[in-house]
């Protein structure tokens, strides 16, 4: 696709539920990024894959945050047992190769999911 | 570890007056740092960007920011704003090596008064 999607756009939940977010990055984007935006707050990182590896997780707030990624494509946000604290709107991001301390790629976001945990 | 600050959370201006929005980052080694704006139900564009070099960077949109690394800073700037400026705008880190993930800044809030 031309730019990165993600899907559902808005996800309301109840309290304790599980859910699933998902992100189709741009094609050849080989690394793919998570990213929480809570209501008047910037962004914070939550994880990173390089291809279907993730050598950052360090920004998941707890245990009941996981994601993978499939065939160097789709990713997948899961939340355990949501919370109220977890409503916010998720954003995914892909970028080419990260490239390290030599040049840096251009990450693209995507639309969002909005998450609401009543 | 890197960080941003935006110390405007909101911002109101006049159309066809300039704007300058403040960002200050700390990083420990020469920084990437990004401008994004955020309208509303939309993603993040990318407004401009610095890695190195001229440190007056030329954006889309007329936009500029000037790095100045003596005062951590990453103003960007706008010499006429446009109603459909109206937005939120987030100044960003990146850091080198590591997946080159980005630390945002909380964001200001434009405000355009027709």
């Amino acid at each position: 696709g031309a730019g990165v999607s993600q899907s559902p756009s808005n996800k309301v939940t109840e309290k304790g539920k599980d859910v699933e977010l998902r992100c189709d990055p741009i094609s050849g984007h080989t690394a793919l990024y998570w990213y929480r935006q809570r209501l008047g707050q910037g962004l914070e990182f939550l994880i990173y894959f390089q291809g279907n590896s993730a050598p950052d997780k360090s920004g998941l707030p707890s245990d009941r945050f996981s994601a993978e990624r499939t065939g160097e494509s789709v990713s997948t946000l899961t939340i355990q047992r949501t919370q109220q604290e977890d409503s916010a709107v998720y954003l995914c991001a892909s970028s080419l190769r990260t490239s390290g301390i030599i040049s840096y790629n251009e990450q693209f976001f995507g639309p969002g999911t909005r998450l609401t945990v009543l | 570890a890197q960080s941003v600050t935006q110390p405007d959370i909101h911002i109101t201006v006049s159309e066809g007056a300039s704007l300058e929005l403040r960002c200050n980052y700390s990083y420990g080694a020469t920084p990437y740092l990004f401008w994004y704006v955020q309208s509303p139900g939309q993603g993040l564009q990318l407004l401009l960007k610095y890695f190195s070099g001229d440190t007056l960077v030329q954006g889309i949109k007329g936009f500029e920011a000037e790095f100045k690394r003596s005062q951590s800073s990453f103003n960007l700037r706008k010499p006429s704003v446009h109603w459909s400026d109206a937005a939120e705008y987030f100044c960003a880190v990146g850091a080198t090596g590591g997946g080159n993930k980005l630390t945002f800044g909380t964001g200001t809030q434009l405000k355009v008064e027709l």
